[in-house]
């Protein structure tokens, strides 16, 4: 079945603790995009990455990093979490030829205490 | 940039009743136009699109027609479903600052259907 698994789907975590947000894909996408969401704000851009060793700042990436060492996997690293990146995080996949066309995560629900 | 600017929710409706959701935007050249769904705990997911003016795009009994002349992109069902309750995103695609494509989404419409 082709999907996008994210883990974990809840996390809460205390202000500069650091934490991965895995990301991984099984439809061979080249395209990959992590968005969070929160009321009133709809969706924003984070991050998003072309290819291997390809990434690239979104809309709003400060507080954030991202790696992009093998094509199924994107992970989301917060170095040094802080309240305000409370938030329900998405991860997205699109082929390189429709890249807005997108597949996407569950979602992780992230709280930053 | 390119930007969407959604109707405010929350909408409840009975079931069978006529939906639309008011979709517009703003936009340099031609944008492609989507309408994603949100299901309850869920991700996002393709419910329709349209590439060009005077498209329909449609699915699951939804549509959707790209005006050019006034800039929308209104999601409309005949008869809803409770099925159908999730908030709905209407998106278009735009150009990142490193030439590649993305989605800007609106804020989202939440639909909540009432047998």
């Amino acid at each position: 079945e082709a999907q996008v698994t994210q883990n974990p789907r809840y996390l809460i975590t205390v202000t500069g603790k650091k934490l991965t947000v895995t990301c991984s894909q099984n439809m061979n996408h080249e395209y990959m995009s992590w968005y969070r969401q929160d009321p009133g704000l709809g969706l924003r851009q984070i991050y998003y990455s072309m290819n291997v060793e390809v990434t690239d700042k979104g809309d709003v990436p400060e507080g954030y990093k991202v790696s992009r060492k093998e094509k199924r996997n994107f992970p989301l690293i917060l170095e040094s979490p802080s309240p305000n990146q409370t938030s329900l995080y998405f991860c997205a996949s699109s082929d390189r030829g429709r890249k807005n066309i997108q597949y996407f995560g569950a979602g992780t629900r992230l709280s930053v205490l | 940039g390119n930007s969407v600017t959604q109707m405010e929710g929350p909408v409840t409706l009975s079931e069978e009743a006529f939906l639309t959701i008011n979709c517009t935007y703003t936009a340099t050249g031609y944008p492609s136009l989507f309408w994603y769904v949100q299901y309850p705990g869920e991700g996002l997911q393709l419910l329709l699109k349209a590439t060009k003016a005077d498209d329909k795009g449609s699915n699951k009994g939804f549509e959707a027609t790209y005006r050019k002349e006034t800039t929308s992109f209104h999601l409309e069902k005949g008869s809803v479903q409770v099925s159908d309750s999730a908030v709905y995103f209407c998106a278009l695609s735009d150009r990142t600052q490193g030439g590649s494509e993305k989605l800007v989404f609106g804020k989202g419409t939440k639909l909540t259907v009432n047998p």
